[in-house]
């Protein structure tokens, strides 16, 4: 029973294509999350939303955009692709509150060659 | 400062040890605490939370929460090696609504 869906589990794209990586919820979830993960660095945001339409820039927003028209669905946008966008990319919702942990989607690991 | 810190390991133990592992985190606001372990090349899952002082137990695993001293714990009973992932300790504040990660602990559980 898979609750958040990444569209793609593996990605290879070329420097300066325009990226866009889905994920879609299915637990009502108001939040959701783009991270991504590099050895070493650990989990850092990139961008979150609280609501349908909003979206709040996190820690590394540089290089990427969003969109969430629908609240099942949250877009991760990589204007133009970047050796230094290689990463594992993880998408994750939460419903607020004191027991809000996150579910996170299988993630995407992207190479940008 | 790190807002949320721990050790990065490895911490090693041997299989049916009990395995400790630590998280300190910078922020008095901060008021529910999660566990998650993360299998190499895998996603993170959501192991346990607490948000009281004291413990909270579930199965092998047992969570402590001291927030006078900001300190939280994660205790693994009987280790086994498929306990052997990074463990990641997460904090939130619910004026964000977002959690704040340490970096994980690596832990390797030799039989």
């Amino acid at each position: 029973d898979v609750k958040v869906t990444q569209s793609s589990r593996y990605l290879v794209k070329r420097t300066g294509e325009k990226v866009f990586l889905e994920c879609v919820q299915d637990m009502d979830h108001e939040n959701m999350f783009w991270y991504r993960q590099d050895p070493g660095l650990g989990l850092r945001l990139i961008y979150f939303s609280y609501d349908v339409k909003m979206k709040e820039k996190g820690d590394i927003p540089e290089g990427y955009s969003v969109s969430r028209e629908k609240k099942e669905r949250f877009s991760l946008i990589l204007e133009s692709a970047s050796t230094n966008q290689t990463s594992m990319y993880l998408c994750a919702s939460s419903f607020p509150g004191l027991s809000g942990g996150y579910t996170f989607g299988s993630g995407t690991r992207l190479t940008v060659v | 400062q790190k807002e949320v810190e721990q050790n990065s390991g490895p911490l090693s133990v041997p299989e049916g040890a009990i395995a400790s592992l630590n998280c300190t985190y910078s922020d008095r606001g901060s008021q529910s605490f999660f566990w998650y372990r993360q299998y190499s090349g895998k996603s993170p899952e959501l192991i346990m939370f607490i948000y009281s002082n004291g413990d909270k137990e579930d199965g092998r695993f047992t969570a402590q929460l001291n927030k006078a001293s900001q300190y939280v714990s994660l205790l693994i009973r009987d280790s086994q090696p498929s306990d052997s992932a990074t463990y990641l300790c997460a904090v939130n504040n619910i004026s964000f609504q977002k959690l704040v990660f340490g970096t994980g602990t690596r832990l390797l559980v030799s039989p």
